[in-house]
């Protein structure tokens, strides 16, 4: 069975810095996706940004962009340029053979102005 | 194109009451889930559809949820009779997943149906 393992529940960061939320995670298989989705306060949880497992180079999406160690089964995201928008909790997720997404306990990411 | 649709938003039940939510999903979605999410933790697998048939249930407590997709379109997950710990948020999400070329991943969710048990 797959886990994923958040093991920071919760970092603060001024707005305009950049910010690293880490994640690692555990599997046998060789094809997967990994994910960060947001969810702000009471609103839907909504895809951040994707990796493909068979794809070396790393997933960028405007100021989001994730650090994968295939390897070290690593998977961290950072944010640049902080804004106060980005205040949710952060998911990191696997998604590998059965199409079943498996989330790790998250982390509250607070932005200061 | 319209979202994950979910209702109610909020319900508020005694213990031993019991509680239906209702999703539609995305529309030509052939996936549907059904995710508990207690407060402060990651979100959890109840149950998968694929089209009309369960493909996975196996963390579903059958002894007081039940779920169905009749027509392989909207979904109805009730429990019966709630317990205190069934307070959670109860999330749904589609996916397209007709073909695996166009697999993914993502999951597409609904803005979720918090319940309270008291």
């Amino acid at each position: 069975a797959q886990t994923v393992t958040q093991s920071q529940p919760e970092m603060s960061v001024q707005e305009a810095e950049t910010v690293t939320l880490s994640c690692t995670y555990d599997t046998s298989e060789n094809n997967y996706y990994l994910f960060w989705y947001k969810q702000p306060p009471s609103r839907q949880m909504i895809l951040v940004i994707r990796q493909e497992a068979y794809k070396q180079q790393n997933a960028t999406e405007n100021r989001f962009s994730v650090n994968f160690q295939k390897a070290a089964k690593s998977f961290s995201l950072k944010i640049s340029d902080s804004q106060l928008g980005d205040t949710a909790m952060y998911f990191c997720a696997f998604s590998g053979a059965n199409s079943k997404l498996t989330f790790g306990k998250g982390i509250t990411l607070s932005v200061r102005p | 194109e319209a979202g994950v649709a979910q209702s109610p938003r909020y319900k508020i039940i005694e213990k031993r009451q019991s509680v239906a939510f209702w999703c539609n999903p995305i529309s030509g979605h052939a996936t549907l889930y059904w995710y508990q999410q207690i407060l402060g933790q990651g979100p959890k697998l109840l149950i998968q559809f694929q089209n009309n048939g369960v493909v996975d249930d196996s963390q579903l407590p059958k002894d007081r949820f039940s779920a169905e997709r009749l027509k392989g379109v909207d979904s109805t997950l009730k429990i019966q009779p709630a317990k205190l710990e069934d307070s959670a948020v109860y999330l749904c999400a589609s996916s397209p997943r007709t073909s695996p070329l166009l697999y993914t991943g993502e999951l597409f969710f609904g803005e979720g149906s918090r319940l309270t048990v008291l």
